[in-house]
């Protein structure tokens, strides 16, 4: 079983739709969670922190479940250029150990 | 640059051959870290070094992989004696502290391919 877990996708919404989707992780001794969205070809980048109390950012909301040990991300109101890889990334305590998970593609259509 | 600055953007080599791949991370990071990514997979990591100290390089998939970051600022990936499954983006994050939760900083990777 793999430490962290995503649901690949592709997710394919359309324009103004609400999508969510979940990111699980397996070590119960994981400190810190983030979100990073990953355009074609490009590199990671830091959508969100996700917090212990949840967090929203405009149109995103990160929630972090530690008893069922996973992390979520609600998108409203979806654009067309929400259209990404998401990347779910946990991290222990220790800095260095950061895993990320396979990424959910998500396409959003016209 | 404002950004981590990663050299080259593409490199083919031929299988045997030794590369090299630099990364200049975010003027003032402490911490840097190595990805390697696969097609269609996240990055798996390699190695961490905080400041000029490699803390962990546990994920190094073999002895061929070597990585310095002798200053403290600059760092040099080092593949020896290439192999097709090598082939792969690497990428180079920075942050600015030890703090777990701080997040990374991407450059935008070297893609490398052996033939």
């Amino acid at each position: 079983r793999k430490e962290v877990e995503q649901d690949p996708g592709p997710f394919n919404v359309p324009e103004g739709a609400t999508v969510a989707f979940n990111c699980t992780y397996s070590n119960s001794a994981s400190q810190s969670f983030f979100w990073y969205r990953q355009d074609c070809r490009k590199e990671p980048k830091l959508l969100m922190s996700v917090y212990s109390s949840g967090n929203e950012d405009g149109r995103f909301t990160a929630q972090l479940n530690r008893a069922s040990q996973y992390i979520s991300l609600l998108i409203r109101d979806s654009k067309l250029s929400d259209s990404a890889t998401y990347l779910c990334v946990v991290r222990a305590r220790s800095a260095s150990k950061i895993i990320f998970g396979s990424g959910t593609r998500l396409s959003i259509r016209p | 640059g404002a950004g981590v600055s990663q050299s080259p953007r593409y490199k083919v080599a031929k299988r045997g051959q030794d590369v090299a791949l630099r990364c200049d991370p975010i003027s003032g990071h402490v911490s840097l870290f190595w990805y390697q990514q696969a097609l269609g997979q996240g990055p798996e990591f390699l190695t961490y070094f905080q400041n000029e100290a490699q803390l962990d390089k546990s994920g190094l998939p073999s002895d061929r992989f070597f990585a310095e970051r002798p200053e403290g600022s600059v760092s040099t990936l080092k593949i020896q004696r290439t192999q097709q499954e090598d082939s792969a983006v690497y990428l180079c994050a920075s942050s600015l502290g030890r703090d777990s939760n701080q997040p990374q900083h991407f450059g935008d990777g070297t893609r490398l391919s052996i033939l």
